[in-house]
């Protein structure tokens, strides 16, 4: 079973603007994570957030973790075409090696030339 | 190498056939995954080694046979699939510890006619 929700499905913006995706759990986490999939392809790992961070920053990429709320959120600025993609958040409920990781349902981000 | 190999990138296989998938990665992980990712939704955990062991098998039907001959390869043996297991099959690895981040391979597009 999935993890969570991720709001919005689908979200289309133009170059040049910001995006968020937000992403909704239910059990304890560990960490959780974003990664990036353009259509068809595999997963890119794009930043990792600990159970006792609330905010980290990867150059345009800013993600923030609220975890009485169980939720995530993923803002992507200064967009551009090439981010154009789906985004999954997926929970660890560990650090070990071989620690299951979970998606949520993911993000369809259009961004317009 | 930072790459997850999984080969071949594309299959069509009937019902009656034997084949198999297959992923490398030199980048020392002891952790691989096999994920199960049917169009528009999220990637699926079906199997987890750990330390060349399987650690998790989140009730994959027996038609799927993992196998793990080395820290560095890991494949899925295929055998008599339904046409609903027509999906595109990613292969991970991680690490584990504060370096959680799992690498995708880009995946085995599986059609079964």
């Amino acid at each position: 079973s999935q993890q969570g929700e991720e709001d919005p499905q689908a979200l289309s913006i133009q170059e040049g603007e910001n995006a968020t995706m937000n992403c909704s759990y239910k059990t304890s986490i560990n960490n959780l994570q974003w990664y990036r999939q353009n259509s068809g392809r595999g997963l890119v790992h794009l930043i990792l957030i600990r159970s006792n961070e609330r905010e980290k920053h990867s150059g345009r990429l800013r993600v923030t973790l609220d975890t009485s709320k169980k939720s995530s959120s993923l803002l992507i600025t200064a967009s551009r075409a090439a981010d154009t993609a789906s985004y999954f958040c997926a929970t660890a409920g560990g650090e070990t090696s071989g620690s299951r990781l979970t998606f949520g349902e993911g993000t369809q981000l259009t961004v317009n030339p | 190498d930072t790459e997850v190999t999984q080969t071949p990138k594309h299959l069509v296989m009937g019902m009656t056939n034997k084949k198999s998938l297959k992923c490398e990665q030199h980048m020392g992980h002891r952790a691989m995954y096999w994920y199960k990712q049917k169009a528009k939704k999220p990637p699926e955990l079906m199997f987890v080694y750990s330390y060349e062991k399987l650690s998790i098998n989140e009730s994959v039907p027996s038609r799927f046979s993992p196998e793990c001959p080395n820290s560095s390869l890991l494949n899925l043996h295929l055998h008599a699939l339904q046409p609903e297991d027509s999906a595109l099959y990613l292969c991970a690895s991680s690490q584990g510890g504060r370096k959680g981040g799992y690498t995708f391979g880009s995946g085995t597009r599986l059609t079964v006619v």
